[in-house]
């Protein structure tokens, strides 16, 4: 499968714990989203990757949320002292850099968040 | 979080009609996306659109990039039942690597 991936795809946990989600991006695509996604909305822009480096934070980003991409491929989002607002979808997209007819991103399936 | 106008919200359709939808910003975009996402599933990308006046088509899809570059529409003609689902349009801000996504339209076809 030469799609992104996601783990895990659902994640039930309860207020106050942290989680983690993992991102494998498409081979050789550099760059790097992670949104979010409530029930009836369009994903919001969380954060952008290009290779290692974190160019892009959204202010929906708060302290309890935290991104890394250590290598350049995978990437994780970690969420910190969960409360039941955090319980979306969170999705990871990625792209290639080169040619610009591939400007465009191609999202994995998400992982869904339930905070209880 | 900033999210783009998109009309109509939902849409309930006889099969072989055709359908229409746009999306509309304040802000000028370089590059619109449209997506359909079904329940479940991360969006797939169906249309990009790269300059102003584009008009691109990917089967039974047309959508256009706004001579404005606030906005974009996409049309799906004769439309069946697999085409059932929530489409999204998707725009980069100009000068950032951010993509800010429509509220969606859902559809729903009636066979």
């Amino acid at each position: 499968d030469t799609g992104v991936s996601q783990d895990p795809r659902h994640k039930i946990t309860k207020r106050g714990q942290n989680v983690t989600f993992r991102c494998d991006p498409i081979s050789e695509h550099n760059r790097l989203y992670w949104y979010r996604q409530t029930l009836g909305q369009g994903p919001e822009f969380l954060t952008y990757f290009q290779n290692e480096a974190q160019l892009e934070k959204s202010r929906l980003l708060s302290d309890r949320f935290s991104a890394e991409r250590p290598k350049g491929s995978f990437s994780t989002l970690e969420i910190q002292r969960t409360e039941q607002g955090d319980s979306a979808m969170y999705l990871c997209a990625s792209r290639p850099e080169w040619a610009r007819v591939s400007d465009t991103q191609y999202f994995g399936p998400g992982t869904r968040l339930t905070v209880l | 979080g900033q999210q783009l106008n998109q009309s109509p919200q939902s849409m309930f359709i006889q099969e072989g009609e055709d359908v229409s939808m746009n999306c509309t910003s304040s802000s000028i975009f370089n590059t619109w996306l449209w997506y359909k996402q079904e329940p479940g599933e991360g969006p797939v990308l169906l249309i990009a659109l790269y300059k102003a006046g584009e008009l691109t088509s990917n089967g039974r899809l047309t959508a256009q990039f706004g001579i404005t570059r606030k906005d974009s529409f996409l049309n799906i003609s004769a439309s069946i039942p697999s085409d059932v689902g929530i489409y999204f349009c998707a725009g980069q801000l100009t000068g950032t690597y951010k993509y800010i996504f429509g509220t969606g339209t859902r559809l729903k076809v009636l066979a």
